[in-house]
Order: C-alpha cells, then sequence, then structure tokens
C-alpha cells in the first residue's frame, strides 16, 4: 500500500540549515511536493520535483530526490523563526484518481 | 488573484447532524479536492471532482458525499456526524484534476460535540 513517512520533530537555531526527510512507496509517483502548514492555517505550497530529477533548488529551499531509496528531503538554509511549522511531503496516489498521500507532517521549531 | 476560498471558517455542531462544507476554487481550474486533517495527522482525501464529474474517491464512509456545480464551485456534505468527523477540511484546487499541482484553502474546522 501507500504509505509516506517522515520524522516527527526537528528543532533548530535560528541561521542554521534545517534538513526534513521523507520516505515514500509509489515508485510510479511523478511529482513529489513540500507544504507547510502555519498553526490554525490551510497548506502552502512550498515546492515540487518531478521523479525525473534529482535536484531542485528555489532560493533557500534544496529538494534532493533518490529514486532508488524512495527518499526526498528538503533543506532550508539559513533558517529563521518565521520557518517554524509543519512541513508535509506528499507524492501521488495514482490509483485514486490524482489524490495526494501526505506524511503525518514534521514540526520544525526554530529558536533564536 | 483570490485563492482557494473556503466557507465556513469554524463550525459546531451535534452528533447526528449533517453539515454542508463550500468551497470555491481559483479562477480558472476546474478540479476540487477535498481532503480531511485531524488532529496531529497529515491530511487524507476524500473525493476529487473535475467537470462536475467524481474523479476519485478515498476511504470514507458513505456518510460522506460532494458535488460540483457548473461554476466549479463545490460542497461536501457529512450526514449523521460522529464525534471522530471533527477535524479541518481542506478544500484544494487544481486546473484540470491530471495530477498538476494542488493549491489549498484555509480550511474550515469542524467540531463535533
Amino acid at each position: 500500500g501507500e504509505d509516506v513517512e517522515q520524522s516527527l520533530f526537528l528543532s533548530v537555531r535560528e541561521g542554521d540549515s534545517s534538513v526534513i526527510n521523507c520516505t515514500y512507496t509509489d515508485s510510479s509517483s511523478t511529482y513529489l511536493y513540500w507544504y507547510k502548514q502555519e498553526p490554525g492555517a490551510g497548506l502552502q505550497l512550498l515546492t515540487y520535483i518531478f521523479s525525473n530529477m534529482d535536484m531542485k533548488q528555489d532560493q533557500r529551499l534544496t529538494v534532493l530526490l533518490n529514486k532508488k531509496d524512495k527518499h526526498l528531503s528538503l533543506r532550508i538554509a539559513d533558517t529563521q523563526t518565521g520557518d517554524s511549522a509543519i512541513y508535509f511531503c506528499a507524492e501521488i496516489a495514482n490509483q485514486a484518481g490524482t489524490a495526494l498521500i501526505f506524511g503525518k507532517g514534521t514540526t520544525l521549531s526554530v529558536s533564536s | 488573484d483570490a485563492g482557494v476560498t473556503q466557507s465556513p471558517t469554524h463550525l459546531i455542531k451535534t452528533r447526528g447532524q449533517h453539515v454542508t462544507l463550500r468551497c470555491s476554487p481559483i479562477s480558472g481550474h476546474k478540479s476540487v479536492s477535498w481532503y480531511q486533517q485531524v488532529l496531529g495527522q497529515g491530511p487524507q482525501f476524500i473525493f476529487q471532482y473535475y467537470e462536475k464529474e467524481e474523479r476519485g474517491r478515498g476511504n470514507f464512509p458513505d456518510r460522506f458525499s460532494a458535488r460540483q456545480f457548473p461554476n466549479y464551485s463545490s460542497e461536501l456534505n457529512v450526514n449523521a456526524l460522529l464525534l471522530g468527523d471533527s477535524a479541518l477540511y481542506l478544500c484544494a484546487s487544481s486546473p484540470e484534476g491530471g495530477g498538476e499541482t494542488q493549491f489549498f484553502g484555509p480550511g474550515t474546522r469542524l467540531t463535533v460535540l
């Protein structure tokens, strides 16, 4: 079955880099996504990567994809207190239309 | 341009009642998906609609139903509410419903007492 797994909690100091990891199971996933959720809010799309890419960089964000190990990571450079939020990794579940399958989310806490 | 909008923001119901949640997609988007997010979990897929037709359905009971209107807005209906239906209900829109990126609204917080 489909399952997306993430570590639940990450704590970093302001200015450090944060790395959030994710493993997925559906090798046929075409796109993989990272969403950010602040308290009481909806999901904000951060970035995505197409399955034929190994890396994508977007300002402070770097996404790495290892298809062989089905491992996805999100690196946030120069982490700020405003980056404190829950980060969700998601893959497309092709067996149910184009549903997104989410992990349980990683809570990132940034201290000053 | 406005993003995905949802109404109401918050809702309190009692067990056994029914509820209707509403969603308006981004202008030009033809597909709407619904997700349920219980506290401490990631969102779970409920339905996807494209051009008023159901495109996909998640593992939810028949108490959950939805529809999409000619203007592409959508309603999610839940009958015979249970305490376990308390959650944040998220709506997402995408241009064509064919695997493109989904953009989420702020959600409706449903509390069932």
